[in-house]
């Protein structure tokens, strides 16, 4: 079956710091994917998504590319933030109707000032 | 404005005295799922719908019951809670796919202690 691979955390980085977050996946045919973030003491949210091969997913500063080649979609921000601190999680749901969506098991980032 | 909504926020409650946690939304969704977060093990699903009177276990279902009688609705039932059921729980929501991109919307969470 569909299954996602995220990086082990926690992740400490100090403020301006490079992020990169590593998501691999494994489904048949051309899944969507996605990161959802996780603020202290929230529910999970949208951060970005991509549909196709070669899209780039972007905001608030992170960017994610649909990589077909290595089934890839890591999560990266140039210069990271104090609060962007959050538990992050890579995602994937297959393209067909009445597909589930499947959730790796999330990454802690703490950012340090 | 487009939520999903779950109650209560907060729960404390006794071993075997049975509870339901309610979960809607109103974006006509045909997909609904709910899952359980504890520290170190990530997200897991514990049942799924893809419509009314449509339910499917996830990852962890015993324990636990769910019906999809109406839409907008998918309650989650503990018939006779244990302490090991005291976790984060979240409801979440889409549209039921077909379409890329359709995303997954989340209640705020109940969090639930079983003494």
């Amino acid at each position: 079956g569909d299954s996602v691979t995220q990086m082990e955390g926690p992740v400490t980085l100090s403020e301006e710091a490079f992020l990169t977050i590593n998501c691999t996946y494994t489904a048949t045919g051309y899944p969507s994917l996605f990161w959802y973030v996780q603020y202290p003491g929230e529910g999970l949210q949208l951060l970005l998504k991509a549909t196709k091969a070669d899209d780039k997913g972007s905001n608030k500063g992170f960017e994610a590319t649909y990589r077909k080649e290595t089934t890839s979609f890591h999560l990266e921000k140039g210069s990271v933030q104090v609060s962007d601190s959050a538990v992050y999680f890579c995602a994937l749901r297959g393209m067909n109707y009445g597909q589930n969506f499947v959730f790796g098991p999330g990454t802690r980032l703490s950012v340090l000032p | 404005e487009a939520q999903v909504t779950q109650n209560p926020r907060y729960l404390i409650t006794v071993t075997g005295k049975k509870l339901t946690v309610t979960c809607s939304q109103n974006m006509n969704h045909e997909y609904m799922s709910w899952y359980r977060q504890d520290p170190g093990l990530g997200l897991r699903q514990i049942y799924y719908s893809m419509n009314v009177e449509v339910t499917d276990k996830g990852d962890v279902p015993e324990g636990y019951k769910v019906s999809r009688k109406e839409k907008r609705n998918f309650p989650l039932i503990l018939e006779s809670p244990s302490p090991n059921q005291t976790s984060l729980y979240f409801c979440a929501s889409s549209f039921a796919g077909g379409r890329a991109g359709e995303k997954l919307f989340f209640g705020s969470g109940t969090q639930l202690s079983v003494l």
